[in-house]
């Protein structure tokens, strides 16, 4: 069945890095636009940034822009957020997400139709 | 920054009808999408394109968009409906979440 599943998530303190992963199954992984969200504890929903199909498009939120960094690999079905000079206030529960917008749509439009279970990063000292 | 507004909360009695709305000035020129969370779960897509549902979402759950004011409406609210609702739209080249409403089923 179409599936995501999100690892490598942890504890790690603060100015140090971490590299999430997203295992996609169960679908054609190369033809969908993918995204990195995200959910601090007891908070709302906050998008962290898209990749496109091809992984030749990324964009990125103001909050993290400059310190993470998306990226893709088609022929292994992962989607990777490396994540430098963590902040406590990057603690949050990291979900990976396909988007609707196939190969020819426009990537920035869309909802997030699949959602991983979510991995967890906690950055503290 | 862009910000879409939803109420913080609202209660309905079961089989009553509840709206939900998200309000963002730009949101006439984009469509709305709506997620559907319950505690320690995944969000869950019930409504994309404004009122487009995807497949296996009840059809209690419909979708709405008027001016800068789009809702999503639950018909017939069962006591499974009971969650935390999020409201997403793009912005240019970012994705924006509303706050979140919890709908409590009394």
């Amino acid at each position: 069945q179409v599936q995501l599943v999100e690892s490598g998530g942890g504890v790690v303190q603060p100015g140090r890095s971490l590299r999430l992963s997203c295992a996609a199954s169960g679908f054609s992984f190369s033809r969908y636009a993918m995204h990195w969200v995200r959910q601090a504890p007891g908070k709302g929903l906050e998008w962290v940034a898209v990749t496109s199909y091809d992984g030749e498009n990324k964009y990125y939120a103001d909050s993290v822009k400059g310190r993470f960094t998306i990226s893709r690999d088609n022929s292994k079905n992962t989607l990777d957020l490396q994540m430098n000079s963590l902040r406590a206030e990057d603690t949050a529960v990291y979900y990976c997400a396909r988007s609707t917008q196939r190969r020819y749509d426009l990537l920035t439009a869309g909802a997030f139709d699949i959602w991983g279970q979510g991995t967890v990063v906690t950055v503290s000292s | 920054s862009y910000e879409l507004t939803q109420s913080p909360s609202v209660s309905v009695s079961p089989g009553q009808t509840a709206s939900i709305t998200c309000s963002g000035d730009k949101l006439g020129n984009n469509h709305a999408s709506w997620y559907q969370q319950k505690p320690g779960q995944s969000p869950v897509l019930v409504i994309y394109l404004d009122d487009k549902r995807p497949s296996g979402i009840p059809e209690r759950f419909s979708g709405s968009s008027s001016g800068n004011t789009a809702t999503l409406t639950i018909s017939g609210t069962q006591a499974m409906d009971e969650a935390d609702y999020y409201c997403q739209a793009w912005d240019s080249t970012t994705v924006v979440f509303g706050g979140g409403t919890k709908l409590t089923v009394l």
